[in-house]
C-alpha cells in the first residue's frame, strides 16, 4: 500500500463546478497534510496545509481532514481554467524516520474547460 | 521578502560529468530539503539538512549522490559521473523548522546528453 494516495484522475470539470480531489494515508502517526499545486514546468506552489479533523477554508478552497478514516481531501468551489494543474498531496514523515520529510502522493491532474 | 532560489535554473551535462545544483533557503529558515522528480513521476524525497547537518538522506542513492548544507552558504546537491537517468528537475525547499510548512524553489532542471 501507498504511503500517500490520491484518485489518479485526470479529473475534469466545467468552469464553475466544484472539483474534488481526495487523498488517503497508511500512517496513522500523520498529524498534518497539505496540498500543493503544480502548474505544468513549475515547482509545487502550497495551496493548504490542514492539522485537525474537519474542514478548513481559504477563500474558494476548503481542505477535509478526517483523521479516523486517514482521508484527507481538497474542494475547489467555482473552478476557474486557472486552476488546471496537478495537485499533490503531502504528509510529513509519511512512513519515513525523520520528522519533516514530506511524502507526496502520485497527484491529480485537473483541467477546468470553459 | 525573497523565496526559494535555485541555481542554474537548467543544467546540461553529458555522461560522466559533475552536476552541482544549489539552493539558498528563505531568509531564516535553517531547514532544507532535496526532492526529484523523475519526467511523467511524482516528487521523490532525497535529503534533509539543516546546517551542517544532514539529518535524513533516506531517499539519496547510495552511490554518486551528495548533499551539504554548510554554516556559510547555499546548500549543495552534487551528483558525480551523472547518468542518463538523473534527468529530473531537482526541488529544494526549506522550512523554519523541521515539520514546519515547507515552501519550494523554482528547481533545477538537469538534463543528461
Amino acid at each position: 500500500q501507498k504511503e500517500v494516495e490520491q484518485n489518479s484522475g485526470p479529473l475534469s470539470v466545467p468552469e464553475g463546478a466544484i472539483a474534488s480531489l481526495n487523498c488517503t494515508y497508511s500512517d496513522r502517526g500523520s498529524q498534518s497534510f497539505f496540498w500543493y499545486r503544480q502548474y505544468s514546468g513549475k515547482s509545487p506552489e502550497l495551496i493548504m496545509s490542514i492539522y485537525s479533523n474537519g474542514d478548513k477554508e481559504d477563500g474558494r478552497f476548503t481542505a477535509q481532514l478526517n483523521k479516523a478514516s486517514q482521508y484527507v481531501s481538497l474542494l475547489i468551489r467555482d473552478s476557474q481554467p486557472s486552476d488546471s494543474a496537478t495537485y499533490l498531496c503531502a504528509a510529513p514523515n509519511a512512513g519515513g524516520t525523520s520528522y519533516g520529510k514530506l511524502t507526496f502522493g502520485q497527484g491529480t491532474i485537473l483541467t477546468v474547460h470553459p | 521578502n525573497a523565496g526559494v532560489m535555485q541555481n542554474p535554473r537548467h543544467l546540461v551535462r553529458r555522461r560522466g560529468q559533475e552536476a552541482r545544483l544549489r539552493c539558498s533557503p528563505v531568509k531564516g529558515h535553517s531547514h532544507v530539503y532535496w526532492y526529484r522528480q523523475l519526467p511523467e513521476e511524482g516528487l521523490k524525497f532525497m535529503v534533509y539538512l539543516q546546517k551542517e547537518n544532514i539529518i535524513d538522506e533516506s531517499g539519496m542513492p547510495k552511490e554518486r549522490f551528495s548533499a551539504e548544507f554548510p554554516k556559510e552558504g547555499p546548500s549543495i546537491l552534487r551528483i558525480q559521473q551523472v547518468v542518463r537517468g538523473d534527468s529530473a528537475a531537482y526541488f529544494c525547499a526549506s522550512s523554519p523548522g523541521g515539520g514546519d510548512t515547507q515552501y519550494f524553489g523554482p528547481g533545477t532542471r538537469l538534463t543528461v546528453l
